[in-house]
């Protein structure tokens, strides 16, 4: 199957600072890349969507400039978290979709987890 | 609005069968989803169901009827890895996911 990648694989950064993740599609070419968040026992929440090559479309809620995200080629995007506060400490799980025959399945990267003291 | 409704948990038996139910409201359907996720890790593709009727996958099976907007996932002999989050995801008229809240199923010896 289709393998996503995601680095780092955890992340502890002080508070104020900024944390770059990286996601990439390694064998398939990722036309769109989701960006999630999870809290601890809670469902994911998408944080925005982003197709290559265009801006990214946040969701209701979602801070654009506080969470930057690129998806410059097919096959990589990334999400800056700047000026991370302790309540940004999250586990950060991207996925990518690159249409397969009928299926628009998402393949998920290991996620993030973010830890900001 | 657009709303998934699964269970929040479950509890089952080694070996046994169990049935976690979805149902939905969204506005459109694409197709339903089912994941896994282990506890911290990101969730794993189980199952996507776009027309009615049971899609079988090994010990795994899904059911969809979208007149109903009804999904199951069933697993059969079960183990004690089976033990996770298993999540119900649909996907609506502009191709986006909206996910359930999860079903942690407990898998006891």
């Amino acid at each position: 199957g289709a393998v996503v990648s995601q680095h780092p694989s955890w992340v502890i950064c002080k508070s104020g600072t900024s944390v770059k993740i990286e996601c990439r599609s390694l064998d398939f070419q990722a036309t769109t890349m989701f960006w999630y968040r999870q809290f601890p026992k809670q469902s994911l929440m998408l944080m925005a969507t982003s197709n290559e090559g265009s801006k990214a479309t946040y969701e209701q809620g979602v801070e654009k400039d506080k969470f930057l995200i690129n998806h410059a080629s097919l096959t990589l995007s990334t999400l800056t978290v700047t000026s991370a506060h302790p309540e940004d400490s999250s586990f950060y799980i991207c996925s990518a979709s690159g249409r397969t025959s009928d299926s628009y399945e998402q393949y998920f990267g290991p996620g993030t987890r973010l830890t900001v003291t | 609005g657009q709303n998934i409704d699964q269970p929040t948990e479950m509890t089952a038996t080694e070996g046994a069968i169990v049935q976690i139910n979805c149902t939905y409201q969204t506005s459109g359907f694409n197709g339903l989803f089912w994941y896994q996720q282990h506890a911290g890790e990101a969730p794993t593709f189980l199952s996507y169901n776009v027309l009615d009727g049971l899609e079988e996958k090994g010990r795994f099976s899904s059911f969809l009827s979208r007149s109903k907007g009804y999904s199951y996932l069933l697993l059969k002999e079960l183990q004690m890895k089976d033990s996770a989050s298993y999540l119900c995801a649909v996907m609506d008229s502009n191709y986006q996911l909206i996910w359930g809240a999860g079903t942690k199923l407990i898998i006891k010896p």
